[in-house]
């Protein structure tokens, strides 16, 4: 079982449209939560940190259920701009502390 | 732009060969941390220099090493590559291990295809 799994889609949706993704980690000892951004033949850039009580960043939504080892992102009001890959990010902490571990992403084409 | 240069960015070797990839952190980072990515995948850890000290290795085998120089620049070598050797190499550095913002600062990577 991979350490961080995410539907890698591609999800096609048309502008304005509300998507979601999903991602799950195996590691119950796992400290800090992340999404990352990458855009194609391009690095991966942080897009918002992840927080228990979850939290939000203009149209980006993102939530974390430790109980369920499940990470979330929501996207309202699509944009062609987002159009990119979505990386869940997860850090363990500890003697990983520099290490993030990422999910294979989930592609994201908006579409006029 | 992050700041964080690598190069070459794109490099084409064969099975067998030994290949050398640089990285210049952005200014005031102290580490520095490669990744590899295969097409269709997330970025995976191979290690992270802290003051031009090894902090942490990921599930890569002994051909893969690294140096972090004084300047905190650092090098990426693979030695007797093999086609599945054929990857993004993504440097990234950051102030310390790992900042609590969770970020860091990926170069653009070196695009090296094995034959």
């Amino acid at each position: 079982r991979k350490e961080v799994e995410q539907d890698p889609g591609p999800f096609n949706v048309p502008e304005g449209a509300t998507v979601a993704f999903n991602c799950t980690y195996s590691n119950s000892a796992s400290q800090s939560f992340f999404w990352y951004r990458q855009d194609c033949r391009k690095e991966p850039k942080l897009l918002m940190s992840v927080y228990s009580s979850g939290n939000e960043d203009g149209r980006f939504t993102a939530q974390l259920n430790r109980a369920s080892q499940y990470i979330s992102l929501l996207i309202r009001d699509s944009k062609l701009s987002d159009s990119a890959t979505y990386l869940c990010v997860v850090n363990y902490g500890g003697t990983s502390y520099g290490k993030l571990t990422f999910g294979q992403g989930t592609i994201l084409t908006v579409h006029p | 732009e992050t700041g964080v240069t690598q190069s070459p960015t794109h490099l084409i070797k064969t099975r067998g060969q030994q290949v050398t990839l640089r990285c210049s952190s952005q200014s005031g980072h102290n580490t520095v941390s490669w990744y590899q990515q295969a097409l269709g995948q997330g970025p995976q850890f191979i290690f992270q220099y802290y003051r031009e000290e090894e902090n942490g290795r990921g599930n890569f085998p002994p051909r893969f090493s690294g140096l972090q120089f004084p300047n905190y620049s650092s090098e990426l070598n693979v030695n007797a590559l093999e086609l599945d050797d054929s990857a993004l190499y993504l440097c990234a550095s950051s102030l310390d291990e790992l900042p609590g913002s969770g970020e860091l600062f990926f170069g653009e990577g070196s695009r090296l295809t094995v034959l």
